[in-house]
């Protein structure tokens, strides 16, 4: 069981690039989610989704995009990469209820020169 | 809004020690749970343990204990018999009903052989 799968591991970009973060679950989880950690910032919601179809913003979402096409997927694209957005990124998944623990990827590394 | 807060940026155990990790929080929701994970260097972020606010009965896991005291919206971990092994970042976190998981800004946990 792979659990949550996040690639790549890491990433450098230039100002005005653009990526995509893939996030993979195999639970069938329905709540997926984003978030960055910043030193002294701990982990910050990006954006969110509550099923296939369905996306919301979290605490910081600007400059981030979601799309929730099948339960398995939800990539992040950050369209035009500034150096602001140089954190590590996490996706996760959770089971049905609202206390159960996330499912965390192995996070990725972003860095924006 | 919901809020975490954890005061103490980094604390430091001696092996075989006991340390207690603090955090307060605040919420308008009744139903909410609370959670510490567990960061180590290798990134992944690891469910410690986890408190439902309804059960005055703090929860355990082994050598990780929990003071939950509701009435003063505290939620502190206790590790006993401290291991190199827990050197890492641990987060607090808070979800309700109505609300996405909000994590502290984490404190770095070394434990000293």
């Amino acid at each position: 069981n792979a659990g949550v799968t996040q690639t790549p591991k890491f990433q450098v970009l230039k100002t005005g690039q653009s990526m995509t973060l893939q996030c993979a679950q195999d639970m069938n989880h329905e709540y997926m989610s984003w978030y960055r950690q910043d030193p002294g910032m701990g982990l910050r919601l990006i954006h969110y989704s509550v099923g296939a179809g369905i996306t919301d913003q979290g605490e910081v979402p600007n400059g981030y995009n979601v799309s929730r096409s099948t339960t398995e997927d939800f990539p992040l694209r950050l369209l035009s990469a500034a150096p602001s957005q140089t954190s590590v990124y996490f996706c996760a998944s959770q089971g049905e209820t609202y206390n159960s623990p996330l499912h965390f990827g192995n996070g990725t590394r972003l860095t924006v020169t | 809004a919901q809020t975490v807060t954890q005061s103490q940026p980094e604390m430091s155990v001696q092996e075989a020690e006991t340390v207690t990790l603090s955090c307060t929080y605040d919420t308008s929701e009744n139903n909410y749970y609370l959670f510490w994970y567990k960061q180590p260097p290798s990134r992944q972020m690891i469910l410690v343990i986890r408190q439902e606010a309804y059960k005055q009965q703090n929860a355990t896991e082994n050598r990780f204990s929990v003071n939950f005291q509701k009435a003063a919206k505290s939620f502190s971990l206790k590790i006993s018999d401290s291991q190199l092994g827990d050197t890492a970042m641990y987060f607090c976190a808070l979800t309700g009903a109505n609300s996405k998981l909000t994590f502290g800004k984490g404190i770095t946990l070394s434990v000293r052989p």
